[in-house]
């Protein structure tokens, strides 16, 4: 089966951690993104990655780091100087010379 | 203003008859639009996307654009219970310098079909 994987499905952690969110697709897609969803407020980028190792801050990167070592990966860490983590993260990503992305199932991450 | 603005509803309507979910956006050199479904507690699923001004029908779906206007509409024919959901609205910007596609979401319109 193709598509997005993101893990975990819940995760739980306590101020002053780092976590870091896992995102995974078979798609072959280039393009992946991470968004965070608040309730009321619409999906905000957090950050992009257009090919394997490089990435770009999006409207909310901080506090956040990503890296992209593999086509197929794409993890986020929510570091401590995050003051506001707990949200419902969405990875999504999309293909070369396409417009539309495709969303992962998400985390939601709770701070303690 | 915001970029992509929706009314954040609820919009009731009974089963059967048709529901008009409304966006418009500031952007006037947007290019692409699309509507994604998102069911409490789930991811956004992509259900329509539109370019070019004018209808574009799948199924029970309408995609509707004005470019002039700055406006696109989703109309849903003969909802269904299952249509209960929020409803966002997102426009691929003007593309940068960069040439990154960036695409604003809106805040969601959240739609109940009565039975």
């Amino acid at each position: 089966d193709g598509g997005i994987t993101q893990s975990p499905k819940y995760l739980f952690r306590k101020e002053g951690q780092n976590v870091t969110l896992s995102c995974e697709q078979n798609l072959n897609h280039d393009a992946m993104y991470w968004y965070r969803q608040d309730p009321g407020q619409g999906l905000r980028l957090i950050y992009y990655s257009q090919i394997v190792n490089d990435f770009q801050k999006g409207d909310i990167a901080e506090g956040y780091s990503v890296s992209r070592e593999k086509k197929e990966s794409f993890p986020l860490t929510v570091t401590s100087a995050q003051k506001n983590p707990t949200a419902f993260y969405l990875c999504a990503s999309r293909a070369s010379g396409g417009n539309e992305q495709f969303f992962g199932p998400g985390t939601r991450l709770t701070v303690l | 203003q915001k970029e992509v603005e929706q009314n954040s509803g609820p919009l009731s309507v009974p089963e059967g008859a048709i529901a008009s979910l409304n966006c418009t956006y500031s952007d006037r050199g947007s290019q692409s639009f699309f509507w994604y479904r998102q069911y409490s507690g789930k991811s956004p699923e992509l259900i329509m996307s539109i370019y070019s001004n004018g209808d574009k029908e799948d199924g029970r779906f309408t995609a509707q654009l004005n470019k002039a206007s700055q406006y696109v509409s989703l109309l849903i024919r003969d909802s269904q219970p299952s249509d209960s959901a929020t409803y966002l609205c997102a426009v691929n910007m003007s593309q940068n310098s960069g040439g990154y596609q960036k695409v604003t979401f809106g805040t969601g319109t959240k739609l109940q079909v009565i039975p």
